[in-house]
């Protein structure tokens, strides 16, 4: 299987702060990535896919780059309703796999 | 607009078979996507469980394959998860959710999730 670390995997940070996180593939996934964003209690909402591409209606200061083994999701200004547990995966193969997570909470 | 509600038992006994019900609203199984379960044990990560498009073609996880069996119903445009012999480590939110339909897209469409809880 192929084995997802983010990092960090908490984050205390303020509202206008610019976030980045980072999530390593134990061997190359192409550009096979998505990122999620999970509030407590809800669904994972899907925020980027294919490492990269943004699905309609996410807001623009979301950004994913990275492929191979690196990828990086990046709030380029925290809003209050960014403050959730983000989890990548890869779609490369079989099994899909998760990251374990990075929570971001309010400074 | 695509939306998914898991059903099914919120208790399972041990020993026993959790099953569970997605149904698909909004848009036909049939049409090109593979539809997931994920589960979520309390307070922890994301797990795969496995995937079944429309024709019945299903991809398992392995750690789960001996025991879990993934079917599709087009007839009522919904899909279903088994997984027998449970135990306590099966108590989790189970999601259902849909993959993009680009190849290696993420999973776009999420039900809100049904926590199924193994105990006697």
């Amino acid at each position: 299987d192929i084995q997802l670390t983010q990092s960090p995997s908490f984050l205390s940070a303020s509202v206008g702060d610019r976030v980045t996180v980072t999530c390593r593939a134990s061997q190359g996934i192409s550009s096979f990535l998505a990122w999620y964003q999970q509030e407590p209690g809800k669904a994972p909402k899907l925020l980027i896919s294919a490492a990269s591409t943004l699905p309609t209606g996410v807001p623009s200061r979301f950004s994913g780059s990275g492929s191979g083994t690196e990828f990086t999701l990046t709030i380029s200004s925290l809003q209050p309703e960014d403050f959730a547990t983000f989890y990548c995966q890869q779609l490369n193969s079989y099994p899909f796999t998760f990251g374990g997570g990075t929570k971001v909470e309010i400074k | 607009q695509v939306q998914l509600q898991e059903s099914g038992p919120g208790l399972v006994k041990p020993s026993g078979t959790l099953s569970l019900t997605c149904a698909v609203s909004g848009v036909s199984i049939s049409n090109s996507y593979w539809w997931s379960w994920v589960r979520q044990p309390p307070g922890k990560g994301l797990e795969w469980i496995g995937e079944v498009y429309y024709t019945g073609s299903t991809n398992y996880n392995p750690s789960l394959k001996s025991r879990v069996t993934i079917s599709v119903d087009t007839s009522k445009n919904q899909f279903s998860l088994k997984v027998t012999s449970v135990t306590a480590a099966d108590t989790a939110v189970y999601y259902c959710a849909r993959q993009g339909y680009s190849y290696g897209s993420g999973f776009d469409s999420w039900g809100q999730g049904t926590l199924v809880t193994v105990s006697s």
